[in-house]
């Protein structure tokens, strides 16, 4: 049973557009959501997490939209440069420690 | 902070050996840390959770006689993947608990056996 389930799988954004990504979550005992940056053969790298009783975090250019009633939160990162060019993976866990459940991961391209 | 560092970052074995991978929290202590198996553009599958001082709890479908755990002190865990074969090739990550500050990964080692 896939717990989080992340959208689009691939995303291609001009240089300077928003890339926008959504996670959906079953699991209503979740209460931290982070969203981790894996470039290839590195391991992720933490960008941004938040917490149910906030509805939105921003963090320069990557802000987390979150929405409880529905279960989903999504990432948008504003102004996308070539360098974000990454994979990117929604998690949630049921406390900042516990283990993490992983979305899919959305594959995002930026062209120049 | 909160650097955790893995070695090696890539190795090739001859199938039927046996490879060690070394996670280190470099300025933290660590009483809880993670692995990772991760496919070719794929997500990230939890292996198991290392826990200091006591046995790593595996997950479901994960033989633990063949991915040996360590975690003898606060900023080491070992992954040692025994009796390798050509399946067992993929890209294992290492990740610590924050205190606060949720999960920091390592840099991965990509395994590859033949």
């Amino acid at each position: 049973q896939q717990q989080v389930k992340q959208s689009p799988q691939s995303l291609i954004v001009q240089k300077g557009g928003i890339s926008i990504i959504n996670c959906a979550y079953e699991n209503t005992a979740f209460d931290y959501f982070p969203w981790y940056q894996q470039f290839p053969g590195k391991g992720p790298a933490l960008l941004i997490a938040i917490r149910p009783d906030v509805s939105e975090k921003k963090e320069g250019r990557f802000t987390i939209s979150f929405n409880k009633s529905a279960k989903q939160f999504s990432l948008h990162i504003m102004d996308s440069q070539p360098g974000d060019s990454a994979t990117y993976f929604c998690a949630a866990s049921k406390a900042a420690g516990n283990k993490l459940t992983f979305g899919g991961g959305t594959r995002v391209l930026v062209k120049p | 902070g909160a650097v955790v560092s893995q070695h090696p970052s890539w190795v090739i074995c001859k199938s039927g050996t046996s490879v060690k991978i070394e996670c280190r929290s470099l300025d933290f202590q660590a009483t809880t840390m993670f692995w990772y198996r991760q496919f070719p553009k794929q997500s990230l599958m939890l292996m198991a959770t290392s826990n200091e001082g006591s046995k790593a709890t595996y997950e479901q479908g994960v033989e633990k006689d063949k991915f040996l755990i360590n975690h003898a002190s606060l900023t080491l865990s070992t992954l040692t993947v025994t009796s390798a074969h050509p399946e067992d090739s993929s890209f294992y990550i290492c990740s610590a608990r924050v205190s606060g500050q949720g999960e920091h990964f390592g840099s991965g080692t990509r395994l590859t056996v033949v």
